[in-house]
């Protein structure tokens, strides 16, 4: 079965870079893309960026394009987010989703919690 | 980029009571590339509904999506106890993917 396990809740001080990772799982890894979502509290997701792990394309919102890095290791079937020059508004729960055969974002990870806090 | 508005904010329903979640967008969107998710609290959002009918796998048939051009509908036919949920619709028609800021179905 499908499976996208993400790596543990970081605290992070306001600044600093912080990487999240998604293993995936039950699927063959370079034939779907993989999207990143956060949710900040109380407010709505938010899509972050997409890499297509077949050839390390990437798509990134133009709101987090100058602080987002996404990156592949095929080898071992994980997708890295690297978001950097944190701020307190950056703490959110951070989700990798699955880009669909339709495009929708059919299977989610589990979420990473980052806190940036000084 | 298309802003998507849901209504109501919150429900409050009986288990066994019918639901209808409306989500409105700021332009047009194409129906294949419009979904509705279902969160629970400290879980991650499941996918529901895609292009805008189709259920997800291993989603029961009381979940239904029907819509077009710039409105949608999730339609819960019998509330059961683990429907209680915060629901958000999404579309993917156009870049940034953008999600509705979710509808609370809650327990009266």
């Amino acid at each position: 079965q499908v499976q996208l396990v993400q790596s543990g809740a970081e605290v992070k001080n306001p600044g600093a870079s912080v990487t999240v990772s998604c293993k995936a799982s039950g699927y063959t890894f370079s034939d779907y893309g993989l999207h990143w979502v956060r949710q900040a509290p109380g407010q709505r997701l938010e899509w972050m960026a997409l890499i297509k792990p077949g050839d390390g394309n990437t798509v990134y919102s133009q709101k987090f394009q100058d602080r987002v890095t996404i990156t592949r290791d095929t080898s071992a079937s994980t997708v890295h987010m690297e978001l950097s020059r944190l701020t307190p508004e950056d703490t959110a729960v951070y989700y990798c989703a699955r880009h669909g055969p339709v495009s929708m974002n059919d299977y989610w990870g589990q979420g990473t919690l980052v806190t940036v806090s000084s | 980029e298309i802003v998507l508005t849901q209504s109501p904010g919150s429900l409050s329903l009986s288990p066994g009571e019918r639901a209808t979640l409306s989500c409105r967008a700021s332009q047009s969107v194409s129906q294949t590339y419009f979904a509705w998710l279902q969160q629970k609290p400290g879980q991650a959002p499941r996918l529901l509904i895609y292009g805008t009918s189709y259920r997800a796998t291993g989603i029961p048939d009381r979940f239904s999506g029907s819509g077009s051009g710039t409105d949608f509908t999730l339609t819960i036919s019998r509330l059961e106890p683990e429907d209680f949920a915060v629901y958000y619709c999404q579309q993917y028609s156009s870049s940034p993917r953008t999600f509705g800021q979710g509808t609370t179905v809650e327990s009266k």
